[in-house]
């Protein structure tokens, strides 16, 4: 299966402000996952939307789905220094995921 | 709720030696975990798919015969590379399932392999 595209692939903002990440896939799925993962460290499920969901929210995160564009987006508003991660969007169809190729958050204090 | 160990969280070894890395779900039972690899600053490849008390299923491109898993109960999958080279250094990392018929994984720390 092939891997989704994430933009941009790094991002720097100053604390506060909001940070949107985009995803981007090629095949139909069942629902799309983000995940964050500190350095050299597992990754933490941070929300899961379905293929017949357009948004959700989930405290300072926010998920968009458009399936015709097969295209997500996630916004964390009021971004803090704690949020310096990197971010993965992940496809699931029929319990597998695919991650894309991430997008590398830093927080400037 | 919902914790995934691995065990040992880094590993080196000689190259042409045996690995095992252990994962574990803590406080629920997984009856279906995965496996993928890492490599520094790219995503994570998914390796293969362990189903307990069957065989694993292993995605394309993955030698089945040189990465050995084994499912043998509902909160533990083993990882077993087997004669290493220097080229399967790289971060692996599981996941469980988590409820029936929910689509989140629950990952693992991750254990970081050198091969030397």
């Amino acid at each position: 299966s092939q891997q989704g595209e994430e933009d941009p692939q790094a991002l720097s903002i100053q604390e506060g402000e909001n940070a949107t990440m985009n995803c981007s896939y090629k095949t139909s799925i069942n629902n799309l996952q983000w995940y964050r993962q500190n350095s050299g460290r597992g990754l933490v499920h941070l929300i899961l939307i379905r293929s017949n969901e357009r948004e959700k929210h989930s405290g300072r995160l926010r998920v968009t789905l458009d399936t015709s564009k097969k295209s997500s987006s996630l916004l964390i508003t009021a971004s803090r220094a704690a949020d310096t991660a990197s971010y993965f969007c992940a496809t699931g169809k029929n319990e597998k995921l695919t991650f894309g190729t991430g997008t590398r958050l830093t927080i400037i204090p | 709720g919902a914790v995934v160990s691995q065990h040992p969280s880094w590993v080196i070894c000689k190259s042409g030696t045996s690995v095992k890395i252990e994962c574990r779900s803590l406080d629920f039972q997984a009856t279906t975990m995965f496996w993928y690899r890492q490599f520094p600053k790219q995503s994570l490849m998914l390796m293969a798919t362990s189903n307990e008390g069957s065989k694993a299923t292993y995605e394309q491109g993955v030698e089945k015969d040189k990465f050995l898993i084994n499912h043998a109960s509902l909160t533990l999958s083993t990882l077993t590379v087997t004669s290493a080279h220097p080229e399967d250094s790289s971060f692996y990392i599981c996941s469980a399932l988590g409820l029936a018929g929910s689509y989140e994984q629950y990952f693992g720390p991750g254990t970081r392999l050198t091969v030397t």
